[in-house]
């Protein structure tokens, strides 16, 4: 079974300018979520979906991080413009209905540079 | 805002020894706890899932879970060097939505 697949995996950009990240969820996963990890810090809940609707986006920056999973299937998390606290790696993560308990499935993640 | 939290540590042992990672939580309403391995530079990875209280063993992993105390644990006996890792502490509500982590344990274990 294909795991939870990103890109890019690695991105740098100068402060202002916008990136786009690329999330596929294990096939037949209904929810898909979007982390941010700082360094040192655990991962944050920035968006999730149920299908291709929104769940929770509550600590989304609504004002510059965009998310969307048209048909339900993969999903694109965009930042624009970028900040230097932007800085981490976002981490795409799904899980089935089918297990009561939740557990997630990471991707690889994205690690951005803000400069 | 339910919460997490977690020594960052970092907690060192010696080979052999036993680890013990420690996990408190805020909401008395949290149902589903977890524990996720995760090495340096690469993702989370599911170690252990807990639900009720008392203790849950796999392999040289223990999961102890007391609700009324709001408090989770993890032991992994016979420490190697390869559990070297940070040890993320995370929490959900049955039929919630958000999976909530904590700051993560870093563990070394010396050779």
């Amino acid at each position: 079974e294909a795991g939870v697949a990103q890109s890019p995996r690695y991105k740098i950009i100068e402060k202002r300018q916008s990136v786009a990240f690329w999330c596929n969820p294990i096939s037949g996963h209904a929810t898909l979520y979007w982390y941010q990890q700082i360094l040192g810090q655990g991962p944050k809940l920035l968006i999730q979906f149920q299908n291709n609707g929104v769940v929770d986006d509550s600590q989304l920056p609504k004002d510059r991080f965009s998310a969307e999973r048209l048909k339900g299937v993969d999903s694109t998390l965009k930042i624009q413009p970028a900040k230097l606290e932007d800085s981490a790696v976002y981490l795409c993560a799904s899980s089935s209905g089918l297990s009561p308990a939740g557990e997630l499935f990471f991707g690889e993640g994205s690690r951005l540079t803000v400069l | 805002q339910k919460e997490v939290e977690q020594n960052s540590g970092p907690l060192s042992v010696p080979e052999g020894a036993i680890a013990s990672l420690n996990c408190t939580y805020s909401d008395r309403v949290s149902q589903s706890f977890f524990w996720y391995r995760q090495y340096s530079g690469k993702s989370p990875e599911l170690i252990m899932s807990i639900y009720s209280n008392g203790d849950k063993e796999d392999g040289r992993f223990t999961a102890q879970l007391n609700k009324a105390s709001q408090y989770v644990s993890l032991l992994i006996r016979d420490s190697q060097p390869s559990d070297s890792a940070t040890y993320l502490c995370a929490v959900k509500e049955i039929g919630g939505f958000k999976t909530i982590f904590g700051a993560g344990t870093r563990l070394f274990v010396k050779a």
